[in-house]
C-alpha cells in the first residue's frame, strides 16, 4: 500500500546531528499524526495536525519539531536527541476522527 | 491508570480456536473505538472500527460497553494467519487516538 509514504525508513544519527523525517498521504485526508513506538511500549500520540493546524501537542520535548506545510505533507525535524529517543516513528493520517487511521511504514531511528 | 489498558497475553492458540481479546479505557469522553492489528516489525493497520451495537466483520466481532467503559474483540476459526499483535484505538472527536500496548496472538497448528 503507498497511501501513506514515510522516507527514509532507516535513520542512525548521532546526538549531535539535525535531521528531518518525511511522511505524505494521498488518500486525500485532513488530519495527520505523528506517533513514537518504543519496545515494549504502547504508540505515544506525539503531534495532531487537522486542517494544517497542530491541535495535539503531548509534552513532547523541544528537540522533535512538526511542520506540516499542507494537508499532504508532514515532517518531523531532529535535533539534539538522546538515545533514549530511538524508535519508530509512525506516521499516519485519517479523514474523520470516526474513521480511523492510517499508518505508514515507519522510519526506524537509531540515536547513537 | 492507563488510558488504555489490554491484558499483553502472550494468547496461544490452536488453529480453529476461539479467542477474545479485551479492552478497557479512561476516557468517558471517548468517541471512536478501533481495532487494528500489528505484525511484527510493521505498521499498525486498521482491522475494524468499534460501535455500540456491536459488528461483525467475518471471523471477527466487535462489541462496546459504553457504561463500563469496555470493548472486546472476538476471533472465531482462528488461522495461522491471525498471529500478530492487536490493538485497542480509543479516540475523541478532536482526532487525539490513544493506543493500548497490544495483546499478542500466537495461532499454531
Amino acid at each position: 500500500e503507498t497511501g501513506v509514504t514515510q522516507t527514509p525508513r532507516h535513520l542512525v544519527m548521532g546526538m549531535t546531528n539535525k535531521k528531518s523525517l518525511k511522511c505524505e498521504q494521498h488518500l486525500g485526508h485532513n488530519a495527520m499524526y505523528w506517533y513514537k513506538q518504543s519496545a515494549k511500549k504502547p504508540l505515544e500520540l506525539m503531534f495532531v495536525y487537522s486542517l494544517e493546524e497542530r491541535v495535539e501537542n503531548n509534552s513532547v520535548p523541544s528537540r522533535f519539531s512538526p511542520e506540516c506545510p499542507n494537508s499532504s505533507h508532514l515532517f518531523l525535524h531532529l535535533h539534539t536527541l538522546q538515545p533514549e529517543d530511538s524508535a519508530l516513528y509512525l506516521c499516519a493520517s485519517s479523514q474523520d476522527w470516526r474513521d480511523g487511521a492510517f499508518f505508514g511504514q515507519g522510519t526506524r531511528l537509531t540515536v547513537v | 491508570r492507563k488510558e488504555v489498558e489490554q491484558d499483553p497475553g502472550p494468547f496461544n492458540v490452536p488453529e480453529g480456536a476461539t479467542v477474545a481479546f479485551n479492552c478497557t479505557y479512561s476516557n468517558s469522553a471517548s468517541q471512536s473505538f478501533f481495532w487494528y492489528r500489528q505484525d511484527c516489525r510493521k505498521e499498525p493497520k486498521l482491522l475494524m472500527s468499534v460501535y455500540s451495537s456491536g459488528n461483525e466483520d467475518g471471523r471477527f466481532t466487535a462489541q462496546l460497553n459504553r457504561a463500563s467503559q469496555y470493548i472486546s474483540l472476538l476471533i472465531r476459526d482462528s488461522k495461522l494467519s491471525d498471529s500478530a499483535t492487536y490493538l485497542c484505538v480509543v479516540g475523541t472527536n478532536n482526532n487525539d487516538m490513544r493506543f493500548g500496548a497490544g495483546t499478542r496472538l500466537t495461532v499454531k497448528p
